[in-house]
């Protein structure tokens, strides 16, 4: 079974500056990767989904995030951060070679700080 | 088009009683997912159900078990509720089985055991 590992239970971050969230799974065989948010009392939406290709992904309110198949990393970036961004954000794995069960990681809690 | 919807939003029950959850699909959707999320745990799979028929399950005891309709709607049951129980239980719907596509989730069900 494959295990995700968000690094950072919590990321304070003030308002326009950067932010990384990092994420690293288990295994090295071909993989899915996607990153989700969930707002306060809401369920999870995607942001971005890495199937295959290009290795830099672009989704959503300027989030993208990179695979990196030799580290098995997946992590998230905004170049520039909002308050609308203050959100809990989970990063999972479809694994084909387990009938693409997902595996969600602990979650990041962002803040944005003003 | 509208979205995943699960009904209710809110229970509370009490330690040994059981409980049935619901869980529309957006339309056109034939797999339907079950999450448990709780603050330690993070999100765990339950299970996954494509064409009336499940597909995949999680590690949970099989006093959590589940059904899909012809309709593609689905129910989760949980019989002899224990207080480790209460969390927010999330549905999540996709074209088909698993993997690739992309899941849409629901705003959940808050399960409250007293």
């Amino acid at each position: 079974a494959q295990s995700v590992t968000q690094l950072d239970s919590q990321v304070p971050v003030f308002e326009e500056a950067p932010v990384e969230l990092r994420c690293n799974y288990s295994s090295s065989v071909s993989v899915y990767l996607f990153w989700y948010v969930q707002y306060p009392n809401q369920g999870l939406q995607l942001l971005l989904k890495y199937l295959s290709g290009s290795t830099l992904v672009k989704g959503i309110n300027g989030f993208e995030a990179e695979f990196n198949k030799s580290q098995t990393s997946f992590h998230l970036r905004k170049p520039s951060v909002h308050i609308s961004d203050t959100a809990e954000y989970f990063c999972a794995v479809s694994d084909p070679g387990t009938g693409n069960q997902f595996y969600f990681g602990t979650g990041t809690s962002l803040t944005v700080i003003p | 088009k509208a979205g995943v919807t699960q009904t209710p939003r809110y229970l509370i029950k009490t330690r040994g009683q059981q409980v049935t959850l619901s869980c529309s699909p957006i339309s056109g959707h034939r797999s339907v997912s079950w999450y448990q999320q709780t603050p330690g745990q993070g999100l765990q799979f339950l299970f996954e159900y494509f064409s009336e028929t499940q597909r995949n399950k999680g590690n949970f005891p099989g006093r959590f078990s589940g059904r899909q309709f012809s309709n593609s709607r689905s129910e989760m049951n949980v019989s002899t509720l224990e207080l480790g129980d209460s969390a927010l239980y999330l549905c999540a719907s996709s074209l088909a089985l698993g993997g690739r596509d992309t899941q849409y989730f629901g705003p959940g069900t808050r399960l409250t055991v007293l």
